[in-house]
């Protein structure tokens, strides 16, 4: 049984740049949710795709955007990186309409922005 | 106010010894709570969802407060490798809400 993947590993990028992150759910799950985790901080949550659109949104700006395929893969968009957004990218994956929502996480992306 | 508060310890114990952690939530709607554990620089694992009737899982056991916002922790004959961060996690009041997290609880436990 699959779980979440994420990639890459790691990522460094200067300020301005843009970044793609993509994570792979789950098999069998249909909701992905991105969460970004600075050092010391516990995860907090970007936002949630289901059927390939935005359910919910966190306090992050527009520079972050996301997307989900039909086949439940997502990415991690974001523009105009900051130096603030070095960090830990966590993707988390569920089920919609199971028993339990359960989010069961991916090993994350590691961002830094020189 | 953040919405999910821990103490971020450490917790230092020693091997065999008991050590116990809340943390408090104050979004009086919350449904459903969980603790997660996260081991350096890996990301969040499940431990245990918690129910309002209080919950055990071999060594260790939660339970749900709500009437004073607590959700609380209890490790049992602690061991080496339950050394890790261990964040509150609190699901927000509609079916498919985000989860919310505390900054997280260090243990270490020693030899």
């Amino acid at each position: 049984d699959a779980g979440v993947t994420q990639s890459p590993t790691h990522l460094i990028k200067t300020r301005g740049q843009q970044v793609t992150l993509r994570c792979s759910p789950k098999s069998g799950h249909d909701t992905v949710s991105w969460y970004q985790q600075a050092l010391g901080q516990g995860p907090q949550f970007i936002f949630q795709y289901y059927e390939e659109e935005e359910r919910q949104r966190g306090n992050f700006p527009d520079r972050f955007s996301g997307h989900q395929f039909p086949n439940y893969s997502s990415e991690l968009n974001v523009n105009a990186l900051l130096l603030g957004d070095s960090a830990l990218y966590l993707c988390a994956s569920s089920l919609a309409s199971g028993v339990s929502d359960t989010q069961y996480f991916g090993p994350g992306t590691r961002l830094t922005v020189l | 106010r953040k919405e999910v508060e821990q103490d971020p310890g450490p917790f230092n114990v020693p091997e065999g010894a008991t050590v116990a952690f809340n943390c408090t939530y104050s979004n009086s709607a919350s449904q459903s709570f969980f603790w997660y554990r996260q081991d350096c620089r890996k990301e969040p694992k499940l431990l245990m969802s918690v129910y309002s009737s209080g919950n055990e899982d071999g060594r260790f056991t939660a339970q749900l407060n709500r009437a004073s916002q607590y959700i609380s922790l209890l490790i049992r004959d602690s061991k080496l490798s339950d050394s890790a961060t261990y964040l509150c996690v609190v699901k927000g009041d509609n079916s498919w809400g985000k989860l919310q997290f505390g900054a997280g609880t260090q243990v270490v436990v020693t030899p």
